[in-house]
């Protein structure tokens, strides 16, 4: 399957913290993309990386990549309520998804 | 750029009804998708295109389902007769393959059309 797992299914955190969330997957990979659904929203692409990256950074977003433990990591700094919304890790050109981090922000 | 358009935004149709729904890609992506969401089975992919021709269809549910895209800048998802197990959101999704292979490419995503089938 090429489909990315994320965890954790469901994070609550305050305005201001860091939100971390992760993503596990299964084939080997080109790049792994992160994309965010608003509510009843589409999906907005955030960020790529490729197989042969580590760690890339996009504003408040920072990525990594562990291509040896097939994982990734999105974290948001300073995280602000507009952020709310699914965040979910895609791989492969078909772009499967998983179910998805629902991220909640309080203010 | 206007982005990916989809029509209409919110369909509601009786059971054993035609329904069509409708996706213009962004001016120059070569590849189109279409995919579905619902509570229990998250975002499923259903069709994708490129250059207009059908690559995979797996997804599609049943033979109840099926979608066109006759030129590049518009594609049709239909499903005859609807049930109400097929309320969903479809989400059209499209990109322009760069690379051979296809995968690094971002997809852009509609705004969906909410499907409700009383």
């Amino acid at each position: 399957s090429q489909q990315g797992e994320e965890d954790p299914q469901a994070l609550s955190i305050q305005e201001g913290e860091n939100a971390t969330m992760n993503c596990s997957y299964k084939t080997s990979i080109n790049n792994l993309q992160w994309y965010r659904q608003n509510s009843g929203r589409g999906l907005v692409h955030l960020i790529l990386i490729r197989s042969n990256e580590r760690e890339k950074h996009s504003g408040r977003l920072r990525v990594t990549l562990d291509t040896s433990k097939k994982s990734s990591s999105l974290l948001i700094t300073a995280s602000r309520a507009a952020d709310t919304a699914s965040y979910f890790c895609v791989q492969g050109g078909k772009l499967i998804f998983g179910q998805g981090t629902e991220l909640s922000v309080k203010p | 750029d206007a982005g990916v358009i989809q029509s209409p935004r919110h369909e509601v149709t009786e059971m054993g009804q035609e329904v069509t729904l409708r996706c213009k890609p962004i001016s120059g992506h070569n590849s189109l998708f279409w995919y579905r969401q619902t509570m229990m089975r998250g975002l499923e992919l259903l069709i994708y295109f490129n250059n207009n021709v059908p690559i995979d269809d797996s997804g599609m549910p049943e033979d109840r389902f099926s979608a066109k895209m006759p030129n590049a800048s518009f594609s049709t998802l239909k499903i005859q007769p609807s049930e109400p197990r097929d309320s969903a959101v479809y989400f059209c999704a499209s990109r322009k393959i760069m690379g051979l292979a296809g995968d690094t490419d971002t997809q852009y995503f509609g705004p969906g059309t909410r499907l409700t089938v009383l």
